[in-house]
């Protein structure tokens, strides 16, 4: 069975909604996690890493004020896509490494299809 | 593994052949290495992993070959069913660093 569940699977609004996704891992603590972008028919890109307890790590060219990342809890990470517009439209992913290192694999959830009307 | 703006490259083959997926990584300081399979509207699952310790790796109907020289990494599935039918990905990691995910290949299993 999944052992990180992602919520919700699929949100449609209207631009300039903001839209807050949970990351969960639920029979493990993750001390880090993953936040990956997907457009259709390309590979997943990293955005951030979420720490527990820490500020996110968010990579070149990831707008930190538009992608607000909270890790407050060792199983539950948020990302909020904040003032949404139809670029930000996207397959969004979390990961969490299995044993809590960041050189194993990792589980991943199922997504979120994002879409910005 | 940066690969921005790149379309999947695709494959497809017979069912009960065998089929090969390739990649490059970019890192020669890349120690650890996973291939992902996604099917359409899901994350990605394990498939099989190395470390750069190794050059051969065997699973269930999978095997994955590193060549550290060339940076090269790639997937062999023995007997391709249509149920193989995905993206499949490799990723690759820098000690103490997050995952970078390859380009991924679409693979089709003609029936």
């Amino acid at each position: 069975g999944a052992v990180v569940s992602q919520h919700p699977s699929r949100v449609i609004c209207k631009s300039g909604t903001s839209v807050k996704i949970e990351c969960r891992s639920l029979d493990f603590q993750a001390t880090t996690m993953f936040w990956y972008r997907q457009f259709p028919k390309q590979s997943l890109m990293l955005m951030a890493t979420s720490n527990e307890g820490s500020k996110a790590t968010y990579e070149q060219g990831v707008e930190k004020d538009k992608f607000l990342i909270n890790h407050a809890s060792l199983t539950l990470s948020t990302l909020t896509v904040t003032s949404a517009h139809p670029e930000d439209s996207s397959f969004y992913i979390c990961s969490a490494p299995r044993q809590g290192r960041s050189n194993q694999p990792q589980h991943f959830g199922d997504g979120t299809r994002l879409s910005i009307l | 593994g940066e690969n921005v703006g790149l379309h999947l490259p695709t494959l497809s083959v017979q069912e009960g052949d065998n089929s090969i997926i390739n990649c490059a990584y970019s890192n020669s300081a890349s120690d650890y290495f996973i291939w992902y399979k996604q099917e359409s509207g899901k994350g990605p699952q394990f498939i099989i992993d190395i470390r750069s310790n190794m050059d051969k790796r065997q699973g269930q109907r999978v095997t994955v070959l590193l060549n550290k020289t060339v940076k090269h990494l790639s997937l062999q599935i023995a007997a391709t069913q249509p149920g193989d039918s995905a993206v499949y990905f490799c990723a690759e990691n820098i000690p103490g660093n997050q995952f970078y995910f390859g380009t991924g290949t679409s693979l089709t299993v003609i029936p």
